[in-house]
């Protein structure tokens, strides 16, 4: 699996946007763009995906750079139940293994 | 749907027990994995399970853990014995690989505490 790199931690102050970054330097032209989150004692849950466009749903907002070796989550108004720890993810075509990394742990200050 | 389930949610045991960890994976998901989570290695891929049949047990620490899928709504995963170092939270998750996505949705976890 090709590699991503996080910062090991952010803050944010309520309802103020967040822009978590990823760099995914040898992603190859087949992976997708993953983002998990795990809010604390849960399980990871998946937050949204893309490949080249950037991509909406109701839990965030994903920018893909041009020539894909990077990529931010973006949570639009941060809330308190926005305190996790983010993964981002590469995914490609067949096998689905995924390796988590250490993600980035949010920090939300009221 | 439930989503996965996981028992027990907590486990504490004595060194040199048999441990066993279990899931329920989604209906209709035909794609099972076992994580394992520490603090100090994070999330780790253990075993990865498609129709049943392991193809990646590359993670599996040692000969002391093994897993099993005997039908498509059930799953195991058994530590014999158990050291304090697989105190840990131990994750179940499952897909569908006939969604383009494919996103794992994620147990509740046990608790493992090996004393």
């Amino acid at each position: 699996d090709a590699k991503t790199t996080q910062p090991n931690s952010m803050e944010s102050n309520e309802e103020e946007p967040v822009h978590l970054p990823c760099n995914h330097s040898t992603i190859s032209g087949t992976d997708y763009i993953h983002w998990y989150r795990q809010l604390p004692s849960q399980g990871p849950e998946y937050v949204i995906h893309g490949l080249t466009s950037n991509v909406n749903n109701r839990m965030a907002s994903l920018a893909i750079a041009e020539d894909r070796k990077s990529s931010t989550l973006i949570l639009h108004r941060a809330t308190l139940r926005d305190a996790a720890v983010y993964y981002c993810i590469l995914r490609g075509g067949g096998y689905q293994k995924v390796t988590f990394g250490i993600g980035t742990k949010l920090q939300v200050i009221p | 749907d439930a989503g996965v389930i996981q028992s027990p949610r907590h486990e504490v045991t004595e060194m040199g027990q048999e441990v066993t960890l279990r899931c329920k994976p989604i209906s209709g998901h035909n794609s099972l994995f076992w994580y394992r989570q520490t603090m100090m290695r994070g999330l780790e891929l253990l075993i990865y399970f498609n129709n049943n049949v392991p193809i990646d047990d590359s993670g599996m620490p040692e000969d002391r853990f093994s897993a099993k899928m005997p039908n498509a709504s059930f799953s195991t995963l058994k530590i014999q014995p158990s050291e304090p170092r697989d105190s840990a939270v131990y994750f179940c998750a499952s897909s569908s690989e006939d969604r383009v996505v494919n996103e794992q949705f994620f147990g509740p976890g046990t608790r493992l505490t090996v004393l």
